[in-house]
């Protein structure tokens, strides 16, 4: 089974509308980390967050928010007035204790592709 | 710079021609993964390094092979590629596994094409 879900394949807005990005995620342990990535069309990853289990404060960095919620296993993130050099691929992805103590696997939704047009 | 470099960035091959993507950290990382990504499946895992000689499979392992002879490089071996081994890499490093603490940074990946 997948553990993280990006049910969203592809979304288009128009400039300035606002935009969320969904990410629904499964795990068996108490402690885990998400993370959110950007991939421009560039090609190369850029970290946007990373937000551990224990902290389920919402978070705001100028336009962008996300929204953790454990009760519904989400990891959300949106854009507000969103832009033309927000067009990316976003990936949500988890890290987890699954196969013992070894904490440097790191497993990522399948990616959601933006597109905002001017 | 702190950076992971990876070489080459493009790559067209054949099919059986071993080659080797390297890869390189100048952080002084303990933890280096490499990562297949393909359309609609996203980012997979395919080897990862805890330390110097310390390696364990990802999820998607097999056609590959890795070594961690150095803390700074962990090459990525593909003894007889495949045209399902088409894909672009990415390396990463982390200072520790924990991913929380010391996220992951990224190469700027490789596309590899096997004909």
């Amino acid at each position: 089974a997948q553990k993280v879900t990006q049910a969203q394949t592809e979304i288009s807005v128009v400039e300035k509308e606002d935009v969320t990005l969904d990410c629904v995620y499964e795990t068996r342990d108490t402690t885990y980390y998400l993370f959110w990535y950007k991939q421009p069309p560039s090609g190369e990853l850029v970290f946007l967050i990373r937000r551990n289990s224990f902290d389920e404060q919402n978070e705001i960095s100028g336009r962008y928010s996300w929204n953790f919620q454990k009760s519904t296993s989400s990891f959300n993130f949106t854009i507000t007035a969103s832009q033309v050099v927000d067009s990316a691929v976003y990936f949500c992805a988890l890290s987890d204790l699954d196969r013992g103590s070894t904490l440097g696997r790191l497993y990522f939704g399948r990616g959601t592709q933006l597109t905002v047009w001017p | 710079e702190a950076q992971v470099t990876q070489n080459p960035r493009y790559l067209i091959t054949v099919t059986g021609k071993k080659l080797t993507v390297t890869c390189s950290q100048n952080m002084n990382h303990e933890y280096m993964s490499w990562y297949r990504q393909d359309p609609g499946l996203g980012l997979r895992q395919i080897y990862y390094s805890m330390n110097v000689e310390v390696t364990d499979k990802g999820d998607v392992p097999e056609g590959y092979k890795v070594s961690r002879k150095e803390k700074r490089n962990f090459p990525l071996i593909l003894e007889s590629p495949s045209p399902n081994q088409t894909s672009l890499y990415f390396c990463a490093s982390s200072l520790w596994g924990d991913l929380y603490n010391s996220p992951l940074h990224f190469g700027n990946g490789t596309r590899l094409t096997v004909t």
